[in-house]
């Protein structure tokens, strides 16, 4: 199957400091990638879909000047913790969707391994 | 998308088929069942997907029940590292995002 890197795997930061998380599709390019978290014990949230040159869609609920997000090549979607908090710690997980194919094949996701943020 | 429900919990022998239901009663014409897994601590893992027919690849195979409310996800033959959060996700192609449920927690024992 396709391949998605996410960088750093973990991360502990002080808070008030941002941290960037980066997705990358290795061998495939995606138009639309997607962001969660997770809480332990949790399923996944969706926080936003990240579409290629234009601005991401954001879940309600989710603060769109704290968790910036930029997407700007077919294979690159950076996720910024801004002025991160204790309460933003969680595991932080990207997918890309594998796009421009037929039928259902397109709307398969491919997920990075996911970064654990824990903020102090 | 069309919401779906899993049991919570469920148990398999190693070596046994694993067999995961989904309930999506209200899944429209144009929707496709996903089947994701994740491991602990782990991103999750595309599995397979269906329209209507039933489908097989090399890691398990989809059932769709032919009014299609419902699936199994079969597992043929289960080991240790198939314990996981198994999760069923109905998706139109136009609609892009996935809504993850609570998943299906399969603990395979020895």
């Amino acid at each position: 199957g396709a391949v998605v890197s996410q960088h750093p795997s973990w991360v502990i930061c002080k808070s008030g400091t941002s941290v960037k998380i980066e997705c990358r599709s290795l061998d495939f390019q995606a138009t639309t990638m997607f962001w969660y978290r997770q809480f332990p014990k949790q399923s996944l949230m969706l926080m936003a879909t990240s579409n290629e040159g234009s601005k991401a869609t954001y879940e309600q609920g989710v603060e769109k000047d704290k968790f910036l997000i930029n997407h700007a090549s077919l294979t690159l979607s950076t996720l910024t913790v801004t002025s991160a908090h204790p309460e933003d710690s969680s595991f932080y997980i990207c997918s890309a969707r594998l796009g421009g194919r037929a039928g259902g094949t397109k709307n398969i996701q491919y997920f990075g391994a996911g970064t654990r943020l824990s903020v102090l | 998308d069309a919401k779906t429900t899993q049991p919570t919990s469920m148990d398999c022998a190693e070596g046994r088929a694993a067999n995961l239901p989904c309930n999506h009663s209200t899944i429209s014409g144009n929707e496709y069942v996903y089947w994701y897994r994740q491991i602990h601590s782990q991103g999750p893992q595309y599995i397979i997907h269906g329209l209507k027919n039933n489908e097989t690849n090399e890691m398990a195979s989809l059932i769709i029940t032919e009014d299609r409310k419902s699936s199994t996800l079969i597992l043929p033959h289960a080991t240790l590292r198939d314990t996981a959060v198994y999760y069923c996700i109905v998706s139109d192609t136009n609609a892009g995002k996935s809504t993850f449920g609570d998943g299906t927690t399969l603990t395979v024992k020895p």
